[in-house]
């Protein structure tokens, strides 16, 4: 079974805080993803990594940053935290084949930024 | 860019039968997917369909019309643990593995 794991699943921040969140897969994929998901907007891409070192922006990708030095390991960074970035933050994982595209999420790390 | 319309919300009873619609408009479309979230869970896979047509696993099936931009979930014999959000999602050249999702239907089941 496919395991995609984050660091946490909830976490408080403080306003202009450095924040780090990390996303392990276990399965070698080369695809990665960090969404936020907010109610009534879905889910949104904000960054993705289709092979280590290399990563392309989403569709927000303004205020985040993101690593990825490792296959396996995919971090997303909150360079100055901000209250607009309260969400709910899920990582995913992917393979390249036509015949894996299918993602498997992680559980979700509930940011509060206060 | 990409537009993936879905109802938000939808109330069915136990035993009933439910149809989530989903209508995209994208190009170099590459398949859609189905996705199920239960509150505070992360999404888990329901379906891909690339081809036109009904595919079916147990109580689910998932339709797509690529000439009409058009996918439906159906959930039969619905059960209280069917209670969830359902997503579609869509992937698309020259995007690579990139999902565009649409905002999600909650559907609550009724005794």
């Amino acid at each position: 079974d496919v395991k995609v794991t984050q660091s946490s699943r909830y976490l408080v921040k403080r306003t202009g805080e450095k924040v780090f969140l990390e996303c392990v897969q276990d399965m070698d994929h080369e695809n990665m993803f960090w969404y936020r998901q907010d109610p009534g907007l879905g889910l949104r891409l904000i960054y993705f990594s289709y092979d280590v070192k290399m990563k392309e922006k989403g569709d927000i990708p303004e205020g985040y940053s993101v690593s990825r030095e490792k296959k396996e390991r995919f971090s997303l960074i909150l360079e100055s935290a901000s209250t607009n970035q309260t969400s709910m933050y899920l990582c995913a994982s992917s393979g390249r084949d036509a015949n894996s595209y299918e993602q498997y999420f992680g559980p979700g790390t509930r940011l509060t930024v206060t | 860019g990409q537009n993936i319309d879905q109802p938000t919300e939808m109330t069915a009873t136990e035993g009933a039968i439910v149809q989530i619609n989903c209508t995209y408009q994208t190009s170099g479309f590459n398949g859609l997917f189905w996705y199920q979230q239960h509150a505070g869970e992360a999404p888990t896979f329901l379906s891909y369909n690339v081809l036109d047509g009904l595919e079916e696993k147990g109580r689910f099936s998932s339709f797509l019309s690529r000439s009409k931009g058009y996918s439906y979930l159906l959930l039969k014999e619905l059960q209280m643990k069917d209670s969830a959000s359902y997503l579609c999602a869509v992937i698309a050249r020259p995007a690579g593995n990139k999902l565009t999702f649409g905002g999600g239907t909650r559907v609550l089941v009724k005794p």
